[in-house]
């Protein structure tokens, strides 16, 4: 199993530039997460998904939309790409049981730097 | 909502010395408390995590941690560290029956020989 994969590892954008951060799983977990990560502030949750065509947002959604049409792919966009958003993004999954989530596993990162 | 605090961003210690890592949290409903690590330039791996039962919760490469529900507290601790665990460490909290993992800010254990 490769796990939690994330496409591109690296990124410089412009602001107002668009992209998409790719992350895929081999795990067939239901459960998928969008984390950023700035210098002491931790991980900060910005979207989730419970399943295939059900997503929610977490604590800092504005700026980023994400969609779930399969189990194994949870993409994350940024519409208009700001200064603010350069950080250290991360993917996770897990499994569910009784519709609790459990540990999850986490993606090697993408690094964005917004201009 | 609930939230996670650790108290402490930066913990120097010596080789072979012990060490605990902070971690108290709020919620008004039952949790779950995990702790990660982050190795340098990687993602987040799973140390321990509380779930039900025993209070005491150990890992694999010696930390071990403590769920308190009076102080609300997880504290992480190990008897003896090694430079190898010279990372960051994170604690984190879910309410049961929810979906949402709120993760607290870090702390950076630095391991010196």
């Amino acid at each position: 199993n490769a796990g939690v994969t994330q496409t591109p590892k690296f990124q410089v954008l412009k602001t107002g530039q668009s992209m998409t951060l790719q992350c895929a799983q081999d795990m067939n977990h239901e459960y998928m997460s969008w984390y950023r990560q700035d210098p002491g502030m931790g991980l900060r949750l910005i979207h989730y998904s419970v399943g295939a065509g059900i997503t929610d947002q977490g604590e800092v959604p504005n700026g980023y939309n994400v969609s779930r049409s399969t189990t194994e792919d949870f993409p994350l966009r940024l519409l208009s790409a700001a200064p603010s958003q350069t950080s250290v993004y991360f993917c996770a999954s897990s499994a569910t049981t009784s519709g609790e989530q459990e540990t999850q596993y986490f993606g090697p990162g993408t690094r964005l730097l917004v201009l | 909502a609930q939230s996670v605090t650790q108290l402490d961003s930066q913990v120097p210690v010596f080789e072979e010395a012990p060490v605990e890592l902070r971690c108290n949290y709020s919620s008004s409903v039952s949790v779950y408390l995990f702790w990660y690590v982050q190795y340098p330039n990687q993602g987040l791996q799973l140390l321990l995590k509380y779930l039900s039962g025993s209070t005491l919760v150990e890992s694999i490469n010696g930390f071990e941690a403590e769920f308190n529900k009076s102080q609300t507290s997880f504290h992480l601790r190990k008897p003896s560290v090694h430079i190898s665990d010279t990372a960051e460490y994170f604690c984190a909290v879910s309410e049961t029956g929810g979906f949402k993992t709120i993760f607290g800010a870090g702390t950076r254990l630095f391991v010196k020989a």
